[in-house]
């Protein structure tokens, strides 16, 4: 089982809403990870957990929250987004050791901001 | 920047021939490759990986192709199917540079393949 499993598939806020993203994988993967997508580019990496600790953040605003509440769980906290924060969140895990690294993507939520 | 980027972002192949896809990176620290398969609505899917100590892997149906001299990546899919059809990326990482065992991956613009009948 590699599955990844990303909730709410869509979500339509306003720019003063706060929010959250949910993300669980059930693999004893010990790093997750999330990435932004706009349309017909590839994912960029926003932040990455490991060991439920916040190892990277690429420089993401702070409207932007990461919580890793346990291994298996992910959040990304949403707060007075702009319009071009619209956008594919996608989450994923991976063993986080080891010579491979293969990051397994959940289905994404596709967020818009009015 | 350094980056992972593509030299086609449209293949067009007929259905039963082979697609080759290719992939060109300038991180020279990159030693782990992937590519991922994107269908519409969906989130990246695993296809393959390689490591830099590793020329050539081959899996069911696809093969991956890495030439370190030329920073260059391919992905061949024998015998396309309609249900090959998707954006394909290559992505990279410089394992152990940052994050521990756990860094983000950096992704190529992606190369749509579509399939005809």
């Amino acid at each position: 089982d590699t599955e990844v499993t990303q909730t709410p598939k869509h979500l339509v806020m306003g720019m003063t809403n706060k929010k959250s993203l949910k993300c669980e994988q059930h693999m004893g993967h010990r790093a997750m990870y999330w990435y932004k997508q706009k349309a017909k580019k590839p994912p960029e990496l926003m932040f990455v957990y490991s060991y439920e600790k916040l190892s990277i953040n690429e420089s993401v605003p702070s409207r932007f929250s990461p919580e890793c509440p346990n291994s298996s769980l992910l959040n990304l906290h949403l707060h007075a987004l702009q319009p071009e924060d619209s956008a594919l969140y996608l989450c994923a895990s991976s063993q986080g050791r080891g010579d491979k690294n293969i990051q397994y993507f959940g289905a994404g939520t596709r967020l818009s901001v009015l | 920047g350094e980056s992972v980027g593509l030299h086609l972002p449209t293949l067009s192949v007929q259905e039963g021939d082979n697609s080759i896809i290719n992939c060109a990176y300038s991180n020279s620290a990159s030693d782990y490759f992937i590519w991922y398969k994107q269908e519409s609505g969906k989130g990246p899917q695993f296809i393959i990986d390689i490591r830099s100590n590793m020329d050539k892997r081959q899996g069911q149906r696809v093969t991956v192709l890495l030439n370190k001299t030329v920073k260059h990546l391919s992905l061949q899919i024998a015998a396309t199917q309609p249900g090959d059809s998707a954006v394909y990326f290559c992505a990279e990482m410089a394992r152990g540079v940052r994050g521990g065992g756990a860094d983000g991956l950096t992704f190529g613009k992606g190369t749509h393949l579509i399939i005809q009948p």
